[in-house]
């Protein structure tokens, strides 16, 4: 089954510590990208990738880092989660000029 | 700046009864706009790719057009499963894509 696997899907954490949220995708898409989603504001790209070690910065990249070593993996790190960084994370993947395919989120809370 | 705007927030509708749901998008050299139905707890769900003005695309109860300034989704006598919110996304140069905030859509047996 064709799919983009996030995890975890739920997270708790303290304010300053280190996490990675991992993202799989089975269909070998070339691009890959973050999104999180906040009440009123809608679904904003953190992040995305046009293939293996070639990443950008989408609208909200401040606080995250990503990485692309392998075609199927496209990781978010957040090196030192703050509150505001509270929310509901989407990974995503596509082919070149096609739709995106979602995973099913990561809800993240940072106190 | 690049920006999307989807309108109304919500909408509730009488089982039947048909409307539109509207997408207006400021961007420079527009490369798609898309379509997504998202249920609670659950990621985005894509339904139509648009290109170029003039382009129409239907699914089932679901028509999606596309001007020079906006899109339309056009619901004709939606059913209760289709309850839903409806995300509009355009694709700017670059590969970057800009969301709007989506209309929550229910519809009443």
């Amino acid at each position: 089954e064709a799919q983009v696997t996030q995890n975890p899907r739920y997270l708790i954490t303290v304010t300053g510590k280190k996490l990675t949220v991992t993202c799989s995708q089975n269909m070998n898409h070339e691009y890959m990208s973050w999104y999180r989603q906040d009440p009123g504001l809608g679904l904003r790209q953190i992040y995305y990738s046009m293939n293996v070690e070639v990443t950008d910065k989408g609208d909200v990249p401040e606080g995250y880092k990503v990485s692309r070593k392998e075609k199927r993996n496209f990781p978010l790190i957040l090196e030192s989660p703050s509150p505001n960084q509270t929310s509901l994370y989407f990974c995503a993947s596509r082919r070149t000029g096609n739709e995106q395919y979602f995973g099913p989120g990561t809800r993240l809370t940072v106190t | 700046e690049d920006q999307v705007t989807q309108s109304p927030e919500a909408l509730r509708l009488q089982e039947g009864e048909s409307s539109s749901l509207n997408c207006s998008y400021t961007v420079s050299g527009l490369r798609g706009l898309f379509w997504y139905r998202q249920d609670p707890g659950k990621g985005p769900e894509f339904l139509f790719t648009l290109y170029s003005a003039g382009e129409e695309k239907e699914k089932e109860r679901l028509k999606a057009t596309l001007t020079k300034k906006e899109s339309f989704l056009h619901i004709t006598a939606p059913k209760p499963e289709d309850s839903a919110t409806y995300l509009c996304a355009v694709q700017a140069p670059g590969n970057q894509f800009y969301f709007g905030t989506g209309t929550s859509l229910t519809v009443i047996p």
